[in-house]
């Protein structure tokens, strides 16, 4: 089975400060993708990378960015984190060709006082 | 736009009953659907997916769902709840392949004994 880790489970952070949330996936998944999860809002894609090196932007990329050196690994920064930026972050991973099936992470909780 | 409405934001049902989580959508091309689990303290899991042929599709965990593309719809049903069920369930609409699904708010699923 395809697994996606996401190293931080909880974190808590302060305004101002530079958050990493990172992702790795053991299954050679071409496609990775950063959602995040707020109640009654399900889930909207910050960003997505179809390839090393390469991004695009999502539904709400405002204050976000990426990274993706390697295939394995897709990182989120958040360059200057912010109160409304706390929520649960979900890392997701696809086959280019597996028809939107999507494997996830367990997700990522920050929260930013 | 492409549009997931999943009206119920909490059901509750006794365990052994039947259920059934609705979902609408709203998609500018031949819709591709799907229906993602998340149990507590976990990332979504695929539960099933329709592209296309029969409309009623099997998935995991006993799971059904059904596409009635006149009501723009693609309920969930299981016949028989067990307790293990209980979780947030989250209907999403894309591409069949590509990199964008669009989720719904999800619906939480409560079991009572």
């Amino acid at each position: 089975d395809v697994k996606v880790t996401q190293s931080s489970r909880y974190l808590v952070k302060r305004t101002g400060e530079k958050v990493f949330l990172e992702c790795v996936q053991d299954m050679d998944h071409e496609n990775m993708f950063w959602y995040r999860q707020d109640p009654g809002l399900g889930l909207r894609l910050i960003y997505f990378s179809y390839d090393v090196k390469m991004k695009e932007k999502g539904d709400i990329p405002e204050g976000y960015s990426v990274s993706r050196e390697k295939k394995e690994r897709f990182s989120l920064i958040l360059e200057s984190a912010s109160t409304n930026q706390t929520s649960m972050y979900l890392c997701a991973s696809s086959w280019r060709a597996g028809a939107n099936v999507l494997t996830f992470g367990a997700g990522s909780r920050l929260t930013v006082l | 736009a492409q549009s997931v409405t999943q009206p119920d934001i909490h059901i509750t049902v006794s365990e052994g009953a039947s259920l059934e989580l609705r979902c609408n959508y709203s998609y500018g091309a031949t819709p591709y659907l799907f229906w993602y689990v998340q149990s507590p303290g976990q990332g979504l899991q695929l539960l099933l997916k329709y592209f296309s042929g029969d409309t009623l599709v099997q998935g995991i965990k006993g799971f059904e769902a059904e596409f009635k593309r006149s009501q723009s719809s693609f309920n969930l049903r299981k016949p028989s709840v067990h307790w293990s069920d209980a979780a947030e369930y989250f209907c999403a609409v894309g591409a069949a392949y590509g990199n964008k699904l669009v989720f719904g708010a999800g619906t939480i699923l409560r079991v009572k004994s």
